[in-house]
């Protein structure tokens, strides 16, 4: 059982260049999402889903894109990157149909930006 | 302001001592209280959650406490040892709303021998 698998583990781009991070998960979770962590700033919900077909913003969106074709699959798009967008990124899933279902995370992308 | 704050934000001690980890909340309306365990290089991994009409729960070595009056919560770590070296991080779940998650921003436990 591989949980949530994120690719790939790290990234540098330049200023100016996209890129996608991939996350996928293999618990049938409906909920996945999103975060980015900085030191000393916490966890911050980037972007997330409640289902295939269906994403919403969270707390820091801009320059980030996402789509969830499958309920597997939930790529981060970074359209044009920026300095400020050096972080580690973390995907995480759950269960919608109960409050106490815990985020499953995976193991995170560090990226750096040029 | 929905705010969930941690303290300390480090801690240093040594192998097969106990600590204390503090997390207070003003979230509202509270729906649980969950700690994750986050190792180095890793994502983070639930550790215990605990509701409303939950006081203390323990899962091995770790015991949480929860007093909903006061919107505290505590991570109490018996006889330490050195995989307990990580960042603890706190998140409140609210009743309400499409983001209802409130996260600190974690204590960073080392355990040096």
């Amino acid at each position: 059982n591989a949980g949530v698998t994120q690719t790939p583990k790290f990234q540098v781009l330049k200023t100016g260049q996209s890129m996608t991070l991939q996350c996928a998960q293999d618990m049938n979770h409906e909920y996945m999402s999103w975060y980015r962590q900085d030191p000393g700033m916490g966890l911050r919900l980037i972007h997330y889903s409640v289902g295939a077909g269906i994403t919403d913003q969270g707390e820091v969106p801009n320059g980030y894109n996402v789509s969830r074709s499958t309920t597997e699959d939930f790529p981060l798009r970074l359209l044009s990157a920026a300095p400020s967008q050096t972080s580690v990124y973390f995907c995480a899933s759950s269960y919608l149909d109960s409050l106490n279902s815990p985020l499953h995370f995976g193991n995170g992308t560090r990226l750096t930006v040029t | 302001k929905n705010q969930v704050e941690q303290s300390p934000q480090s801690l240093i001690i040594l192998e097969g001592k106990n600590c204390t980890l503090q997390c207070n909340y003003t979230v509202s309306p509270f729906s649980n209280l969950r700690w994750y365990k986050q190792d180095t290089g890793r994502g983070p991994v639930s550790l215990t959650i605990m509701t409303f009409s939950e006081n203390t729960k323990s899962n091995g070595r770790y015991t949480a406490t929860l007093d909903a009056d006061t919107k505290q919560s505590s991570l109490h770590i018996t006889a330490s040892q050195l995989s307990d070296s990580a960042s603890y991080i706190c998140v409140v779940r609210r009743n309400s709303g499409n983001t209802p998650l409130v996260f600190g921003k974690g204590t960073r436990l080392s355990v040096i021998a």
